[in-house]
């Protein structure tokens, strides 16, 4: 079965240090990939996707992540980050094996941001 | 905004008693979910429409039913509330391969 795993349940960096996020995921087709991110009493908003354009995807506030098929891992990454930033991030596929229009989420990740 | 609304956005019930929660769609999407939300799981799927009347169950969908005689409207009951029901739960839609969200709804079964 289809699974998507973040390593981390919580990430804590300061304000204006690099954030990383990992995520692997188990397919034997390529898949869509996607980053969520969620504020406190919201629901999900898309950050970025990957459609397989290309390998390297930026999304909003200045978020990027790279596919690497050899690792199918789908890291999020920020050079600099920011207070706002803090946030409830998901890794999530669908496609390839996941039964065609379901996505499968991970657990998440917990992002502390301090000053 | 893909003009998903959801209600009501906070509930408290007893267990035992039915809920029903609504998910109301504003452009005509054929594909509807319905979640939740726990710490540790991330988003688990309960059930799925692909379009009116046409729905199917999802990894965890055990004391819950679903219906759709709209496109606009996707129902979620739940039978008999359980205290392991309590959750935040979501709608979603998709575009193509994308899922957008609703607000959610937070209910808590006494």
């Amino acid at each position: 079965a289809q699974s998507v795993t973040q390593l981390g349940s919580h990430v804590s960096v300061s304000e204006g240090a690099l954030v990383l996020l990992r995520c692997n995921y188990s397919s034997s087709v390529p898949p869509y990939l996607f980053w969520y991110v969620q504020y406190p009493n919201q629901g999900l908003q898309l950050l970025l996707k990957y459609t397989s354009a290309a390998t390297l995807v930026k999304g909003i506030n200045g978020f990027e992540a790279e596919f690497k098929k050899s690792e199918t891992s789908f890291h999020l990454t920020k050079p600099s980050a920011h207070m706002s930033d803090a946030a409830e991030y998901f890794c999530a596929v669908s496609g390839g094996n996941t039964g065609g229009f379901k996505t499968i989420f991970g657990a998440g990740t917990r992002l502390f941001v301090k000053a | 905004d893909a003009g998903i609304t959801q209600s009501p956005r906070h509930k408290v019930t007893e267990t035992g008693t039915p809920v029903t929660l609504r998910c109301h769609q504003t452009e005509n999407h054929r594909y509807m979910y319905w979640y939740r939300q726990d710490p540790g799981h991330g988003l688990r799927l309960i059930h799925y429409s692909y379009g009116v009347k046409d729905t199917d169950k999802g990894e965890v969908s055990d004391g819950y039913s679903v219906s759709r005689s709209k496109t606009e409207d996707f129902l979620l009951t739940l039978e008999s509330a359980t205290s392991s029901q309590t959750s935040v739960y979501f709608c979603a839609i998709s575009v193509k391969e994308t899922q957008y969200f609703g607000p959610g709804t937070r209910l808590l079964v006494l």
